[in-house]
């Protein structure tokens, strides 16, 4: 079967930085993407991995290893804004997006 | 700046009616996809669009489901007779390319379906 694992809910402190893990087990790999969701509203796009290595953007970063079926997301300087689901998703071999569950982020002041 | 937009943003509706979601994708776009999310629950792929043909359709997408493109601008989710267990936040996504050359898809705010 196809599995995403992450963390169900993470507390952190405002300007702090937090890294959400995420693992993998899927039919075929063709990118891992990183997608914020506040609470009622859409998944908004913040990050794609298909190789292995660290991609930057801004205060946001995202790292892949393949062979361990592994990703973070790397948030610095946290805003209270960053407070929102984080989604994991894996393009699988039929080039469907499996999704994670999600990791609800808390920011704290 | 361009974006998706979905209507109705609220439907409620009876077990066994028929249900159709709209959605416009962002204009220069070429790949649709609908996706579902029981409340509290992950987000699950339902289908994707391409040259006003399905290029991909999960499980969940069974004989009860269609897609359509009826013009230029629309892109439609049918559900035939819906059964209380489709309530949901569906959602449509578009993307200039196929996800493989690793473009985003941007999403619309959703239409929450309540079927009672």
């Amino acid at each position: 079967g196809q599995n995403i694992d992450q963390p169900t809910e993470m507390t952190a402190t405002e300007g702090a930085i937090v890294q959400i893990n995420c693992t993998y087990q899927t039919s075929g790999f063709n990118g891992l993407f990183w997608y914020q969701q506040h609470a009622g509203e859409a998944p908004t796009f913040l990050s794609y991995n298909v190789l292995d290595g660290l991609e930057e953007k801004g205060r946001f970063s995202s790292f892949l290893s393949r062979s361990k079926g592994y990703s973070y997301l790397l948030l610095k300087e946290l805003q209270m804004k960053d407070s929102a689901s984080y989604l994991c998703a894996v393009l699988d071999s039929n080039y469907q997006l499996i999704w994670g569950a999600g990791t609800k982020l808390i920011i704290k002041p | 700046e361009p974006e998706v937009t979905q209507t109705p943003s609220h439907q409620v509706t009876q077990m066994g009616q028929e249900v159709i979601l709209r959605c416009v994708p962002i204009s220069n776009h070429l790949y649709f996809y609908w996706y579902r999310q029981i409340l509290g629950q992950k987000v699950e792929f339902l289908v994707s669009f391409y040259n006003n043909e399905i290029s991909e359709k999960s499980e969940i997408f069974d004989d009860q489901f269609s897609v359509e493109r009826p013009d230029g601008s629309n892109f439609t989710l049918k559900i035939r007779s819906t059964k209380l267990e489709d309530s949901a936040m569906y959602f449509c996504a578009s993307s200039e390319r196929v996800l493989e050359i690793a473009y985003e898809q941007y999403f619309g705010p959703g239409t929450r379906l309540t079927v009672t």
